[in-house]
This record gives C-alpha cells, structure tokens and sequence, in this order.
C-alpha cells in the first residue's frame, strides 16, 4: 500500500537556525511528491513538488527539498528560519491523481 | 488571480441534520477533488472528478455522503444524516491535467464542520 511518513511530529526551532523535515514514502514507483504547509484553521499552501528530473527542487518562502530514490526520502529544508514560518508541514505522495499525506510535522520558532 | 474557494467556511449543525458545502476551483482547472482532514491526522482522500464526471470515490465515503459536479466548474459535497463522526475540516482541491501530465493539486481554505 502507498505510504507517507512524517516521523517528527513536532520540531523546535530558533529563529534563525536551519531546518530539516523528515519524510519518506512507499511506492511501488517513484511518485509525485508534495510538500504542503497549512496555518491553523487554513487549508493547504503548496510550498514545492517533484515530479522528475533534477532530485534538489526549489519552491517558495526559501524552502527547498531534495528527493533520495535510495532512502525513499523527500526532505524539506530551510537555511534560515523565520517566526512566519511556524506552521503545520505535510509531505504528501501522488500517483496519477490521489494525495496521500502523512501525518504532519507541526514546527514551532522560538524567538 | 482567484484561487480555490469554500464556501460556509465553518458549519454548526446538529446530529441527524444535512448539509452542503460548496466549492468554487480555480477556472479553467478540469480536475476538482474533495479531501477530509480530521484533527491531527493529514488530509484523506474522498473522490475527485474529472470535468463533471465522477471518477474515484474512497471507502471513507459512505453512502450518507454524496458529491456532484453538474457542470464541470463548482461542486458540491452533501452528508445527509449527520454523526459526530462526521465532524472535521473537509477541503476541495483544483488542478489542471492534459493528458498523463503532471497533477498539481491546490487547495482551498476549507470548511470546518463542527456536528453536536
């Protein structure tokens, strides 16, 4: 069966710090992979994907992801950390047209 | 540029009662799917369609619940006989797809649906 992982539930972190958000993912194939953020009570921001080709993709606010066929890993990171940046992060794992998401990795910046 | 939109953003009703949500996707987007996202947990997938036609539906989607898209643009999710099981935030996604092309699903804000 297809599946995300998020093993971090939740990560602290000082503002300014760098930051790694683990995923992994189990595929028959290689899928399409997502990285989502979501603010409380708001729906979903995509932050970067990847389909194929070059493994290290970039996406929006800074945040890049590099895709690991070996480790079955999709880990996003952030060189600097901004207090915005506290929200909920989920990877999420697509194959034609289904999403299948882990369940989260809520990110917590302390000043 | 207008994105996915939800509309009620949040819905109180009572055990029993039905409701609708509706959503509006991005123009031009021929896919529109409908996820549930219970607390904690990422969201679940429900069914999506393809213009108006209904293409998947999951096993979550018990027969109290119905989706439609008549026209190929809006749609709406209907749960009739509402359980407190029922309560979560549900969210409609867009996305636009020629042919096995890639996918690239955006989201909406979503409605929180609170059953007492």
């Amino acid at each position: 069966a297809q599946s995300v992982t998020q093993p971090d539930i939740h990560i602290t972190v000082s503002e300014g710090a760098s930051l790694e958000l683990r995923c992994n993912y189990s595929y028959g194939a290689t899928p399409y992979l997502f990285w989502y953020v979501q603010s409380p009570g708001q729906g979903l921001q995509l932050l970067l994907k990847y389909f194929s080709g070059d493994t290290l993709v970039q996406g929006i606010k800074g945040f890049e992801a590099e895709f690991k066929r070996s480790q079955s890993s999709f880990n996003l990171r952030k060189p600097s950390v901004h207090w915005s940046d506290a929200a909920e992060y989920f990877c999420a794992g697509g194959s034609n047209y289904k999403l299948t998401f882990g369940k989260g990795t809520l990110l917590t910046v302390n000043p | 540029d207008t994105g996915v939109s939800q509309d009620p953003r949040h819905k109180i009703t009572k055990r029993g009662q039905n409701v609708t949500f509706r959503c509006d996707p991005i123009s031009e987007h021929n896919r529109l799917y409908w996820y549930r996202q219970t607390l904690g947990q990422g969201p679940e997938f429900l069914t999506y369609f393809q213009n108006e036609a209904q293409l998947e539906k999951s096993r979550l989607l018990s027969d109290r619940f119905s989706a439609e898209r008549p026209k190929g643009s809006f749609s709406t999710l209907e749960i009739q006989r509402t359980e407190q099981g029922d309560s979560a935030m549900y969210l409609c996604a867009s996305s636009l797809v020629i042919g096995a092309g890639e996918d690239t699903q955006y989201f909406g804000p979503g409605t929180r649906l609170t059953v007492l």
